[in-house]
């Protein structure tokens, strides 16, 4: 178990639907980075938050937006959702902005 | 740009050793990861090194970093089916993200 939380573990929704992805970090870390896994394009970095501050940002869709709260858990909120976003999205986090990454265990997203 | 490469396959028999290469193109990188996926589960730090150092060994696992060619190895010793997974190679981005290569995928014969 890494420490990292990431809610739900599945979920099943429909093409142009919105869901919001939630991560908790380990206790102690200020770095949140989300990730996209898909069979043809590998693991993508898509947003990285600092202490509640966006810090760095991949390849993220205008559809896709993210936020880290005061108490550092962190949402990812993906809208008008197409087939192609069907995929794996991990949170991971780390003490700060250049130390090792711990996952979580991610959440299986499926658009139908 | 920032590119990891690395060979999707490798199949070892049980007890040999496996080796799984990886080069990077950020010669700036100050760490380099080794993540292991097992199916269905998130991403395990295995193990990382520094860039100023040629080589780490923690139990049977051993990296080896040749800066020069900006060459990534991890030996895992005595290699048992449990370590069957994808074994990804990472570096960090210039802005502090992990770039991942496209994983490895290790299958052990009995």
């Amino acid at each position: 178990d890494s420490g990292v939380t990431q809610t739900p573990k599945h979920l099943i929704t429909a093409t142009g639907q919105r869901v919001t992805l939630r991560c908790s970090p380990r206790s102690g870390d200020l770095s949140v980075y989300w990730y996209q896994q898909s069979l043809d394009q590998g693991l993508q970095f898509l947003i990285q938050y600092y202490n509640g501050e966006e810090r760095a940002k991949g390849n993220i869709l205008e559809r896709f937006s993210a936020q880290q709260f005061p108490d550092l858990h962190s949402e990812l909120n993906l809208s008008s959702l197409e087939l192609g976003d069907s995929a794996l999205y991990f949170c991971a986090s780390s003490v700060g902005q250049w130390d090792e990454a711990f996952f979580g265990q991610g959440t299986r997203l499926t658009v139908v | 740009g920032e590119d990891v490469e690395q060979s999707l396959f490798l199949s070892v028999r049980e007890g040999d050793s496996s080796v799984i290469n990886c080069t990077y193109t950020d010669s700036s990188s100050t760490y380099l990861y080794w993540y292991k996926q097992e199916p269905g589960a998130g991403l395990q730090l295995l193990t990382y090194i520094f860039s100023n150092m040629d080589m780490k060994q923690d139990q049977r696992l051993t990296v080896l970093l040749n800066k020069k060619d900006k060459h990534l190895s991890l030996r895992i010793a005595d290699t048992q089916t449990g370590d069957s997974a994808i074994y990804f190679c990472a570096e960090r981005g210039s802005q502090g993200n992990l770039i991942f290569g496209k994983g490895t995928k290790l299958s052990v014969k009995p």
